[in-house]
């Protein structure tokens, strides 16, 4: 069992809509949770942070992390064009250690 | 926020010569830098822990002559790809962090060509 999961996609959706992207872990010491957007030929963009368990919103963005389901959660509200990328999900137990990536989920927003 | 800066943004080179591409923290200190690989369509894959004043740590399966990696200073590190091949083609892409609340900061990636 890889350490982080991830949808890989493709993920095609028609502007306006709700995306919802997760991530399943198995590591129990991860406390720090992050969401990253990748635009092609871009490196990795920090979107969403949050520690432990809960929720985070910000703009159009809400980060859910549910710890005792090892199970976290990205939704983008009112999807744009501009929104097509790669989202990332990524933790890390302890400040700078054991950081993971999943393997990413493409989206792309269709106008 | 924390701000990582790598240079070149791309870069083509000819088979056997060698390439030095450079990570910098603009407005912070790092005494650890990342340095991961990136394959077209494919997930960023950590190659190496660069430690300032200290030998980096490399993952299993990267070669250490190849990827010579210098944190010489707490705002630098440097990865030189040697005697570059066609395989050696990539994204890549380092990070630092600067505090927890402010997770991983990545450069903007350096684009690898070798012909």
């Amino acid at each position: 069992q890889k350490e982080v999961e991830q949808d890989p996609g493709p993920l095609s959706v028609p502007e306006g809509a709700i995306v919802s992207l997760n991530c399943t872990y198995s590591n129990s010491a991860f406390q720090y949770f992050m969401w990253y957007r990748q635009y092609s030929r871009k490196g990795p963009e920090l979107l969403m942070y949050t520690y432990s368990s809960g929720n985070k919103e910000d703009g159009r963005f809400t980060a859910q992390v549910d710890k005792s389901s090892k199970y976290i959660s990205l939704f983008i509200r009112d999807s744009q064009p501009s929104d097509s990328a790669t989202y990332l999900c990524a933790m890390m137990s302890n400040y700078g250690q054991n950081f993971v990536f999943g393997p990413g989920t493409r989206l792309s927003v269709l106008p | 926020g924390a701000v990582v800066s790598q240079h070149p943004s791309w870069v083509i080179c000819k088979s056997g010569t060698s390439v030095k591409i450079e990570c910098r923290s603009l407005d912070f200190q790092a005494t650890t830098m990342f340095w991961y690989r990136q394959f077209p369509k494919q997930s960023l894959m950590l190659m190496a822990t660069s430690n300032e004043g200290s030998k980096a740590t490399y993952e299993q399966g990267v070669e250490k002559d190849k990827f010579l990696i210098n944190h010489a200073s707490l705002t630098l590190s440097t990865l030189t790809v040697t005697s570059a091949h066609p395989e050696d083609s990539s994204f890549y892409i380092c990070s630092a962090v600067d505090r927890p609340s402010y997770g991983y900061t990545f450069g903007s990636g350096t684009r690898l060509t070798v012909v």
